[in-house]
């Protein structure tokens, strides 16, 4: 178990909704990430915030945002679905130093029907 | 900018066999670099990472890798494998910047290891 964890495990959705995924990172970890996982494209990274902050930018779509609490969780909201949004979002902590390890969530598998 | 290069997209093994995954990487700076796996329907976890000192980096699981800076390669080694060690396992690295508070870490593509009996 990394501490990590991200909800819902399942998300089933149609073109053009909304969806919110939630992460609460490892006890301590200041530093959440949001990665993509797709078959085509591997590991992407989307973005990270650190203690409430972004901190970088990846790959990652202006239809997409994401924000971190004063209590370190964290969410992505992705917008106006696309087929091709259709992916494995995965959640990771990190007390975000460059050479830290980072501690991944199970993910959230997002369908787009 | 960084990159990860896993050179085998794919490695099928027999159990109890020897099995290297390659890895590559590109940085105009020092770097850290790590291997995590992924288990079916799983996060990913880390086997093992360099940070300095020791070329050769022991992990979990009994998997080992050595950092070649003149290769600037990161292979995967593992002497002896078992059925459940099939999995995915991805390189990857970050820029080395003494510590603070925003990096990224870059992924190669993955290699899928397949054990088989």
């Amino acid at each position: 178990d990394s501490g990590v964890t991200q909800t819902p495990k399942h998300l089933i959705t149609a073109t053009g909704q909304r969806v919110t995924l939630r992460c609460s990172p490892r006890s301590g970890d200041l530093s959440v990430y949001w990665y993509q996982q797709s078959l085509d494209q591997g590991l992407q990274f989307l973005i990270q915030y650190y203690n409430g902050e972004e901190r970088a930018k990846g790959n990652i779509l202006e239809r997409f945002s994401a924000q971190q609490f004063p209590d370190l969780h964290s969410e992505l909201n992705l917008s106006s679905l696309e087929l091709g949004d259709s992916a494995l979002y995965f959640c990771a902590s990190s007390v975000a130093s460059s050479n830290s390890p980072l501690h991944f969530g199970n993910g959230t598998r997002l369908t787009v029907t | 900018a960084q990159s990860v290069t896993q050179l085998d997209s794919q490695v099928p093994v027999f159990e109890e066999a020897p099995v290297e995954l390659r890895c590559n990487y590109s940085s105009s700076v020092s770097v850290y670099l790590f291997w995590y796996v992924q288990y079916p329907n799983q996060g990913l976890q880390l086997l093992l990472k360099y940070l300095s000192g020791s070329t050769l980096v022991k992990g979990i699981n009994g998997f080992e890798a050595e950092f070649n800076k003149s290769q600037t390669s990161f292979h995967l080694r593992k002497p002896s494998v078992h059925i459940s060690d099939t999995a995915e396992y991805f390189c990857a690295v970050s820029e080395g910047r003494g510590g603070g508070s925003n990096y990224k870490l870059t992924f190669g593509k993955g290699t899928l290891l397949t054990v088989n009996p």
